[in-house]
């Protein structure tokens, strides 16, 4: 009964890959984030979706591609992998864009060799 | 530049000390206030929120924080830490008009001694 699973949960790949991630959640909710946690702890928003429309962008490099099949899903892609991509990357979903608490998941531990 | 700012990075207590964790945001305007705590291993869980009415709110496993509109802070405090308590802890602020973008302060690691 996990709220948000990430899959996977570790990867290692070399720089210049191509690697997904995925997110589901079995919360009902409309809203659904992407967070980048770097080597010292600071976690940073990169995309939101609501209702698989796209509402918040941050300066992300053109390398990742978020793509929400339906609400319940939110997937990310990233191309041609680099050293600084190296970091452990969080899902989150919550009832709506506004107010609401967000429910994470238990993230994924990406490394670029 | 709109931000979170949690004033401790490390803090170490042994079992029993009282706790009181920083956090201050630089938005104007109506916000929204969230503690989250990221046990060692496991993912991001909420402690506890503020939305409106009474500034003193408490949270799980005996968590409380107050929010001081003047003072743009809103402090995490726990009268009695335990050893469980060892984990990081985030604040987190939503400006509640436009955007509603959830800003998180970098965290404060909290070790206790058993």
């Amino acid at each position: 009964d996990t709220a948000v699973s990430q899959t996977p949960k570790y990867l290692v790949t070399q720089m210049g890959n191509d690697k997904s991630i995925k997110c589901e959640q079995n919360l009902g909710h409309d809203t659904m984030y992407w967070y980048k946690q770097d080597s010292k702890k600071f976690l940073k928003i990169m995309f939101s979706y609501n209702n698989k429309e796209l509402i918040i962008n941050e300066t992300v490099p053109n390398r990742f591609s978020p793509k929400s099949p339906d609400k319940a899903h939110l997937n990310l892609h990233i191309n041609s992998l680099e050293l600084g991509d190296s970091a452990v990357y969080f899902c989150a979903s919550s009832q709506g864009p506004q107010t609401y608490e967000q429910y994470f998941g238990p993230g994924t531990r990406l490394t670029v060799t | 530049a709109q931000s979170v700012s949690q004033h401790n990075h490390h803090v170490i207590l042994s079992e029993a000390a009282s706790l009181e964790l920083g956090c201050n945001y630089s938005y104007g305007g109506t916000v929204n206030l969230f503690w989250y705590v990221q046990y060692p291993g496991q993912h991001l869980q909420l402690l506890l929120k503020y939305f409106s009415g009474d500034p003193l709110v408490k949270g799980i496993k005996g968590f409380e924080a107050e929010f001081i509109k003047s003072k743009f802070s809103f402090n995490l405090r726990k009268p009695s830490v335990q050893w469980s308590d060892t984990a990081e802890y985030f604040c987190a602020v939503t400006r509640n008009t436009g955007g509603f973008k959830t800003i998180f302060g970098a965290g404060t690691r909290l070790f206790v001694k058993a």
